[in-house]
Order: structure tokens, then C-alpha cells, then sequence
């Protein structure tokens, strides 16, 4: 049982290119995240998912894609990268049959750096 | 959504015990509190959750007065190795749809030899 998985865990772009941060999770959880965390400060939502097919935007989204095929996965895709998408980006996800309330298994998180 | 409004730090020292309180006037019926832990170049941790009175884990004590409009992690004995910051959040806990879970800016504990 390996829990939440985040691929890569560090990764350099330069601006404008394009990549994709790999979330997986074994656990059945219903719902996953994607939080960023820039240094020093607090996490930011980015977008959720509360099964698959369904997907929401969350409180920052800009710059950012996703999709949910499967329960397991949960891509987060960075289109056209941009220096402010310099950020640690951790994936989370919360056991089936609770809501949002429920705990959250975090991944280890991937550093992404941007110049 | 209930928003959560907590200090932005706290220093103490080892051996002592810390409150840390978070204020959620719009908690909703169906609302649960759960307060996770982060050390640097990781992601948070939960450590206890609760909805109403009192609940303690082996870790720490999470009280929520009647109204619910507030709670406190009480951390016993603290030591060096607590030094991290703490969130609280307020979500539903069982079934609902809402999956949009916010953090707040957290409490940056600082703990003191």
C-alpha cells in the first residue's frame, strides 16, 4: 500500500514549456487535490476531483489542467509555464464514503522551479 | 464555505503546553474540524478531528465548545520535534459533494529549548 504517489519530485522548465505532474493514488479514495505551496506560505487549491469523470476548479486554476479517468489517477497538466508556477504542487486524496471533512493522505510533493 | 481564521504564530517552550485556536463563525451543520501538521519540504499530516465537545488522540486534545463556532488544539508537553505549522479546517465529513477543502494561512509554531 504505497498511498499517494507524486511524480517527478523536483523539475526544472523553462518558460513556455509544458508538463504534466503525475498523481496516483491506491488507496479508493473518491476524492483527490491539488494544492501548490509557494515558500512560506500557506496551501492553495488548485483544482479537485470528487470521482472519476468529475473535476472542479479551485481557488487558484489559472495556468493549470486536469482530468480523472480513473480513481487512481490524477494528472495535473502546466501548460506554458510561467516563473509564478515556481511552487511545491502536492496531490491529496480523502477516503470513499466521506466528504471533504474526511482526512487527507498527502503525497510527498513534487518541486517544480520555473526560469 | 466556513473560513478559518487562526494566529499566524506561536512560540513556546519544550515541556510547556500549547493551545493553538481557530475561529470558524460559519461552521454548518454538517461540518467536521480537523487539524493537520506540516514540517518543511513536506506535506501536512492529519492529527485529530472532531465535531463537537471533546476528542483526544494519542497525540493531542481537540476541544469545540457548544457553538462551534471556534475550537483549540491542545498539544501536551511539547518538544522540539513539534515545531511545524498547524491548519484547521472545516468540511463536511460524511457523503456531499463539496470538495472544494481550503486551506487557511495555518499557525507557525515555534518550539523553544
Amino acid at each position: 500500500n504505497a498511498g499517494v504517489t507524486q511524480t517527478p519530485k523536483f523539475r526544472i522548465l523553462k518558460i513556455g514549456q509544458s508538463m504534466t505532474l503525475q498523481c496516483a493514488q491506491d488507496m479508493n479514495h473518491n476524492y483527490m487535490y491539488w494544492y501548490r505551496q509557494d515558500p512560506g506560505m500557506g496551501l492553495k487549491l488548485i483544482y479537485y476531483s470528487v470521482g472519476a469523470g468529475i473535476t472542479d476548479k479551485g481557488e487558484v486554476p489559472n495556468g493549470y489542467n486536469v482530468s480523472r479517468s480513473t480513481t487512481e489517477d490524477f494528472p495535473l497538466r502546466l501548460e506554458l509555464a510561467a516563473p509564478s508556477q515556481t511552487s511545491v504542487y502536492f496531490c491529496a486524496s480523502s477516503p470513499p464514503g466521506t466528504g471533504s471533512g474526511g482526512e487527507l493522505f498527502f503525497g510527498e510533493g513534487s518541486r517544480l522551479t520555473v526560469l | 464555505l466556513a473560513k478559518t481564521t487562526q494566529p499566524i504564530s506561536m512560540d513556546s517552550y519544550e515541556g510547556q503546553e500549547v493551545n493553538i485556536t481557530c475561529s470558524h463563525n460559519n461552521i454548518a451543520t454538517n461540518d467536521y474540524i480537523t487539524w493537520y501538521q506540516q514540517f518543511p519540504s513536506q506535506g501536512p499530516r492529519f492529527i485529530i478531528q472532531g465535531y463537537k465537545t471533546k476528542v483526544t488522540n494519542e497525540v493531542a486534545s481537540l476541544f469545540i465548545p457548544a457553538d462551534r463556532k471556534s475550537s483549540t488544539l491542545s498539544l501536551p508537553r511539547v518538544s522540539l520535534s513539534d515545531t511545524a505549522v498547524y491548519y484547521c479546517l472545516v468540511g463536511e465529513r460524511y457523503g456531499g459533494s463539496q470538495g472544494n477543502l481550503i486551506f487557511g494561512k495555518g499557525t507557525k509554531l515555534s518550539v523553544k529549548p
